[in-house]
């Protein structure tokens, strides 16, 4: 099921950017990358998506390779408030069928 | 605007008892998801209902679960009758029929507990 390979955790300072790496090197053309977090024990929350272009909204920025086979999520100047577990996901259907996986677990500390 | 909201936040039942936990969607959006965390577990996919119809129910883990969504506007998921390992927390999410790639919105959450 496992389409994308995100590390456990990382540490990020308070104020730093925060750079998330992903690895989808199965990713086939037509699937998107999507970027989604939980914070606590909430429902997940979008973030941001893409096909092969970089994109930005306010709340981040992602990069994407050109083979697409891996993407960067970057979070410019992180705040405690960003503490929370970010998942990485391919989706092929547009039917938002996700399979999260286990995410990578980001602290930002003061 | 009012986003995805799930009703109850919390519920705690006997093994064997009948639970039903009720999605109401953004308004507009035809797509509706359960997904599923249950002991520590990664979240799982459960089914998809594009207004009324399920598309795609490939997740429900077995036969003591039913979702409805008659009319296509909020949506329920029983489970009947109720395991221990029913356990955990179920997410319903929406998201819009664009025909292109968009977001999908989730709600808090109900928190099962099978005692």
């Amino acid at each position: 099921d496992a389409k994308t390979t995100q590390p456990t955790s990382m540490d990020c300072a308070e104020g730093r950017a925060a750079n998330l790496p992903c690895n989808h090197s199965t990713i086939s053309g037509n699937e998107y990358v999507y970027w989604y977090r939980q914070i606590h024990s909430q429902g997940p929350q979008y973030i941001i998506h893409g096909l092969k272009n970089n994109e930005t909204n306010e709340m981040a920025s992602l990069i994407i390779t050109e083979d697409r086979k891996s993407s960067t999520l970057i979070l410019p100047h992180a705040t405690l408030r960003d503490t929370a577990v970010y998942y990485c996901i391919v989706d092929l259907y547009n039917f938002n069928k996700f399979y999260f996986g286990s995410g990578t677990k980001l602290n930002v500390k003061p | 605007e009012a986003g995805v909201t799930q009703f109850p936040s919390h519920s705690v039942i006997e093994k064997g008892q009948t639970v039903t936990l009720r999605c109401d969607p953004i308004s507009g959006h035809d797509n509706l998801y359960w997904y599923r965390r249950v002991m520590g577990k990664e979240i799982k996919f459960l089914l998809h209902f594009v207004k009324e119809s399920k598309q795609d129910e490939s997740g429900m883990p077995n036969n003591r679960f039913l979702a409805e969504r008659t009319g296509g506007t909020y949506s329920t998921l029983k489970v009947q009758p109720a395991e221990l390992e029913d356990s955990g927390v179920y997410f319903c999410a929406s998201s819009q029929e664009t025909g292109i790639h968009t977001e999908a919105f989730f709600g808090q959450g109900t928190r099962l507990t099978v005692v």
